[in-house]
């Protein structure tokens, strides 16, 4: 069974676009969160939710907005999408907020903006 | 702001040669320190972690580290790797009152059979 699960895998799409990523987690976990690895294989926490609430928003552009309709999904979706968001996205989850724990991850979604 | 340093981005072994890679950190406070690993085309998942108590950590697949905390330092070691030990590897850092976790760059590891 798949602990942390994102869709798509691939994404590939042009510039101006609105795009989504869906992300779930079965490990019943309270807190995801998403994160972008650039080409330099940076790893940067965007956004991290606790209970369906916004926890942390590091300095992201307000074209990325996050949405989490229930605990166990925090989806991604990104308006006019530009080249320098390409990169893959990872979520994870963690057990809760507050605590020092181990983050799970999901497989990422690679974004390609042509 | 704290940083996580991994001066090693790109390591080449072959099998049964002995593995060190470096990972420090800029933070005096209380630390949690950890090590995850991406095998190609899989997601991270956790090598190792140190919370409290003996240092020394030893991990899943012979993956140990050892945390020095006068040097703000958490290497990983392998005695002898394997060619499927090939993957990035990812130190974090999470540091007192907070629970995001700073990555480093990563290091990639090849290991020739």
């Amino acid at each position: 069974d798949t602990a942390v699960s994102q869709t798509p895998k691939y994404l590939v799409t042009q510039m101006g676009n609105d795009k989504s990523i869906k992300c779930e987690q079965n490990l019943g976990h309270d807190t995801m969160y998403w994160y972008k690895q650039d080409s330099k294989k940076f790893l940067k926490i965007m956004f991290s939710y606790n209970n369906k609430e916004l926890i942390i928003n590091e300095t992201v552009p307000n074209r990325f907005s996050p949405k989490s309709p229930d605990k166990a999904h925090l989806n991604l979706h990104i308006n006019s999408l530009e080249l320098g968001d390409s990169a893959v996205y990872f979520c994870a989850s963690s057990q809760a907020a507050g605590l020092a724990d181990t983050q799970y991850f999901g497989p990422g979604t690679r974004l390609t903006v042509l | 702001a704290q940083s996580v340093s991994q001066h090693n981005h790109h390591v080449i072994l072959s099998e049964a040669a002995s593995l060190e890679l470096g990972c420090n950190y800029s933070y005096g406070g209380t630390v949690n320190l950890f090590w995850y690993v991406q095998y190609p085309g899989q997601h991270l998942q956790l090598l190792l972690k140190y919370f409290s108590g003996d240092p020394l950590v030893k991990g899943i697949k012979g993956f140990e580290a050892e945390f020095i905390k006068s040097k703000f330092s958490f290497n990983l070691r392998k005695p002898s790797v394997q060619w499927s030990d090939t993957a990035e590897y990812f130190c974090a850092v999470i540091t007192g009152g907070s629970y995001i976790p700073t990555f480093g760059r990563g290091t990639s590891l090849i290991v020739h059979p």
